[in-house]
């Protein structure tokens, strides 16, 4: 199971673009790289899941360089209703690492 | 589509007491997934369900159990609850198109 490192907090403004790095240095050949967002007291919900190169949705980008030992999760635009802990996860299945996540915040 | 759905939102107990909590999946999914999130830390696996069987356990001690009914709703069950109990008790059920999909979880507090 490969362990991730991210910041603990950031700090934006709304209308801003935010970078997300999550390094995982001990990714495995099948693992793929899933990021979750999670409110307080709520369960945490699926932004976006990418294997290599470039994944987009309509919430989120996520780049993942050549050699996969780091990933960043892009947010554009953001707002207010944004800020919450965002969660880098590094493998297959439930039984995933789950750190303390990146606590960010959304300024007017 | 409904989502996963948990009860009771927040449940107090008193210590040595026993909580039960309940999680119903999205309609088609036949797994379930308990996790432990303490306050300020990430989430911790607890326990698979899946077709009525126990399939996994994380590493929690046998006070922590659970079951699913033929309806694939399932329950977790806490016996002797201590103070570090404390926690938010989520559960998952998937996966689908869009990962794992959370509900909005129990929040059980041991006094």
């Amino acid at each position: 199971l490969a362990k991730t490192t991210q910041p603990i907090s950031m700090d934006s403004y709304e209308g801003q673009e935010v970078n997300i790095t999550c390094s995982h240095n001990n990714i495995a050949t099948n693992d793929y790289i899933t990021w979750y967002q999670q409110f307080p007291s709520q369960g945490p919900r699926f932004i976006i899941q990418g294997y290599k190169t470039k994944v987009t949705n309509e919430v989120a980008s996520l780049f993942i360089p050549a050699d996969r030992k780091s990933s960043t999760l892009s947010l554009p635009r953001v707002s207010l209703s944004d800020t919450a802990v965002y969660y880098c996860l590094v493998g297959q299945g439930y039984q995933l690492i789950w750190g303390a996540g990146t606590k960010l915040i959304i300024k007017p | 589509e409904a989502g996963v759905t948990q009860s009771p939102t927040h449940l107090i107990k008193t210590r040595g007491q026993q909580a039960t909590l309940r999680c119903s999946p999205i309609s088609g999914h036949t797994s379930v997934y308990w996790y432990q999130q303490a306050l300020g830390l990430g989430l911790q696996f607890l326990l698979w369900y899946d077709e009525g069987e126990e399939r996994n356990r994380g590493n929690f001690p046998p006070r922590f159990s659970g079951r699913q009914f033929p309806n694939y709703s399932s329950e977790l069950n806490v016996n002797a609850l201590e103070l570090e109990d404390s926690a938010l008790y989520l559960c998952a059920s998937g996966p689908g198109g869009y990962g794992y999909t959370f509900g909005s979880g129990t929040r059980l507090t041991v006094v």
